[in-house]
């Protein structure tokens, strides 16, 4: 069965330090998203991304972050100068089409990032 | 926007026994939702979703959901708990449809299953 993957499943990083997290989508999903969960908090909406640019993103998703489709595999998450409060469980999903009201979001197992 | 509110933080039942997590919707549009579920370790995987086409929604595992208008509920239900329904469950609500906006989930409920 189709699956998205996300690596790595755990980063360790020195606060101010870049990272990059990488997700590869179910092949024929159009539409890709970021999810992050911080520890014992709701999961939170990041960024949505179709058509090789972002469709729709919430106030957390501010100028630190990016995405990006580099290679028309992998979805990337970039997080410049980390701080220690973007430590969480970050989330990758893809749908086959516009999620609205019908469209099943397929999430992948999460990476971990701890920032310290 | 939408919101849920997942009414129990923790639910524990013994195995064998009927499974009840309850959630509650705000919304002044036709909502969509959803219920997923996030086993250890393992990404967030969806059981059922509800989209106006009925309201007594079928899911994987044995899982079932009601939508019910008059009482704003979503609830999730299973006849008969098994060890491996242990796991956190997220009420999910979604967009308004159009657009790639995001899904808005609650806060979780940690099902417990009593052997």
């Amino acid at each position: 069965e189709p699956e998205v993957t996300q690596t790595p499943s755990h980063q360790v990083t020195q606060m101010g330090q870049e990272v990059i997290l990488r997700c590869v989508p179910i092949s024929n999903h159009l539409y890709f998203y970021w999810y992050r969960q911080i520890l014992g908090q709701k999961v939170e909406f990041l960024v949505s991304f179709y058509n090789n640019e972002i469709s729709e993103k919430s106030e957390i998703f501010d100028d630190q972050f990016s995405v990006e489709r580099p290679d028309g595999s992998n979805f990337t998450l970039k997080i410049r100068s980390t701080k220690l409060e973007d430590s969480a469980m970050y989330f990758c999903a893809s749908s086959e089409w516009d999620r609205g009201n019908t469209g099943e979001l397929f999430f992948g197992e999460g990476s971990r990032l701890t920032v310290l | 926007a939408q919101s849920v509110t997942q009414l129990d933080s923790h639910v524990s039942v013994s195995e064998g026994t009927p499974v009840l997590l309850r959630c509650n919707y705000s919304s002044s549009y036709s909502p969509s939702l959803f219920w997923y579920v996030q086993h250890p370790n393992k990404g967030l995987q969806l059981l059922l979703k509800y989209t106006s086409a009925a309201t007594l929604v079928k899911g994987i595992n044995g899982f079932e959901a009601e939508f019910k208008k008059s009482e704003t509920s979503f609830h999730l239900t299973k006849p008969s708990a098994h060890m491996s329904d242990a796991a956190e469950y997220f009420c999910v609500g979604g967009g308004s449809g159009g657009g790639a906006d995001g899904l808005t989930f609650g806060k979780g409920t940690h099902l417990i299953i009593q052997p």
